[in-house]
């Protein structure tokens, strides 16, 4: 199985901030890559996939990055509402595998 | 606007059968390009691939359950269902339905909004 791993495992922040979530994959993947949302109580929402398509309905500050083992997901100024944990997940080839999960947190 | 919503037991005793049916609306589950499966999470923890179907039957399981899982469709009814064998503590998780879009590993575009199994005596 190919493993994800995720970085920082947890990061405070304030309204307004530039965050950046860390994504390594422990072989290429190409751009097998999808990012998702998951806020408390709640099922994971899907906010890009393939590395860098947004989702629709997903606001443009989201924004993904990368290929083959380094990805990036960017929020480019942190809403009220964005403060959740955040995974990546690798479909390059199956099983398909989720990382430990990155929580965003107020500052 | 699809949706998909598990249904199920909330607790099941050690070494019992886990059964769970997901019921989809606002679609068909026979759909070609899309795989309809299971994802869990141990409370506090990560996400977890179960498995998955198309609705023509062919069915994918992770390896680490695969001796233990069953996944089912009924297009009837626009429902699948898992069930998972011999389970133990380890099994207490959120489960939520999913539907994975272009191949069986691809992303997961629609979820459920997950049911909590308890594995306990």
């Amino acid at each position: 199985d190919i493993q994800m791993t995720q970085s920082p495992s947890s990061l405070s922040a304030s309204v307004g901030d530039r965050v950046t979530i860390t994504c390594r994959a422990s072989q290429s993947i190409s751009r097998y890559l999808n990012w998702y949302q998951q806020k408390p109580g709640k099922a994971p929402k899907l906010l890009i996939y393939a590395a860098f398509n947004l989702q629709s309905g997903v606001p443009s500050r989201f924004s993904g990055s990368g290929s083959g083992t380094d990805f990036t997901l960017t929020i480019s100024s942190l809403q009220p509402e964005d403060f959740a944990t955040y995974y990546c997940q690798q479909s390059y080839s199956a099983p398909p595998t989720f990382g430990g999960g990155t929580k965003v947190e107020i500052k | 606007q699809l949706q998909l919503q598990e249904s199920g037991p909330g607790l099941v005793k050690p070494s019992e059968t886990l059964s769970l049916t997901c019921t989809v609306s606002g679609g068909s589950i026979s759909s070609s390009s899309y795989y309809w499966g299971w994802i869990r999470q141990p409370p506090g923890k990560g996400l977890e691939w179960i498995g998955n179907m198309y609705y023509s039957g062919s069915t994918y399981y992770n390896p680490s359950l695969k001796s233990r899982v069953t996944i089912s469709v009924d297009t009837s009814k626009n429902q699948f269902s898992l069930k998972l064998s011999s389970v133990t503590a380890a099994d207490t998780a959120v489960y939520y339905c999913a539907r994975q879009s272009g191949n069986y590993y691809s992303r997961v575009d629609y979820w459920g909004q997950g049911t909590l199994v308890t594995v306990s005596s």
